[in-house]
């Protein structure tokens, strides 16, 4: 079985200070990792994904192997960052192909 | 619009009612995702289909619990004799199978059960 861990449930930064967004996971095979994110009264929405290998909104992340991590970085926090975060992971073969994510993470960039 | 619809937004019900959603995909996705959200939690994988076939149903899809795809575009899923403990945002989503695969969300059936 697969699991999502997101440690923080709540974290603030000021803007413009580096923010980084804790997810482990723990899965026997090789996973396919995402960051989703939810903007205030918006839906979830894909922010990237680890296979892309691409930055997106000035967000970075890169999958761990070893420590089974997938932690989203952005040196330079902005106030339109403040949302929901969830980090998720879906087997990369077989055929599961659901999400499973993790509890989520509420950032909140103050001026 | 052209992303995931969800109809209702909003359900209230009593206990031991019957009530169900309707989730409209993409319209060129084949495949198409039902969670379940409660608060303060990620979304829960409930079950799948690829075209009208029901491929994966998890353990949280109780016997009260039914999703039907009856035509390969919309989708249904219809709670049975409803308990408190269902209320819950139920998530829609859908994909093309393609190398990427991305999950596209629609924004939620929020049913709170009196």
């Amino acid at each position: 079985a697969q699991r999502v861990t997101q440690p923080e449930k709540l974290l603030s930064v000021f803007k413009g200070a580096p923010v980084e967004l804790k997810c482990n996971y723990s899965y026997s095979g090789s996973p396919e990792l995402f960051w989703y994110v939810q903007y205030s009264r918006q839906r979830l929405q894909l922010l990237l994904r680890h296979i892309s290998r691409e930055s997106i909104k000035g967000f970075t992340a890169d999958l761990n192997k070893g420590e089974t991590s997938f932690h989203l970085k952005k040196p330079f926090a902005q106030e339109e960052d403040s949302a929901m975060y969830y980090c998720a992971l879906k087997p990369l073969s077989g055929s599961a192909r659901q999400l499973t994510f993790g509890s989520g993470t509420q950032l909140t960039v103050l001026p | 619009d052209t992303g995931v619809s969800q109809d209702p937004r909003h359900k209230i019900t009593k206990r031991g009612q019957n009530v169900t959603f309707r989730c409209d995909p993409i319209s060129e996705h084949n495949r198409l995702y039902w969670y379940r959200q409660t608060l303060g939690q990620g979304p829960e994988f409930l079950t799948y289909f690829q075209n009208e076939a029901q491929l994966e149903k998890s353990r949280l899809l109780s016997d009260r619990f039914s999703a039907e795809r009856p035509k390969g575009s919309f989708s249904t899923l219809e709670i049975q004799r409803t308990e408190q403990g269902d209320s819950a945002m139920y998530l829609c989503a859908s994909s093309l199978r393609d190398g990427q695969e991305t999950q596209y969300f629609g924004p939620g059936t929020r049913l709170l059960v009196l």
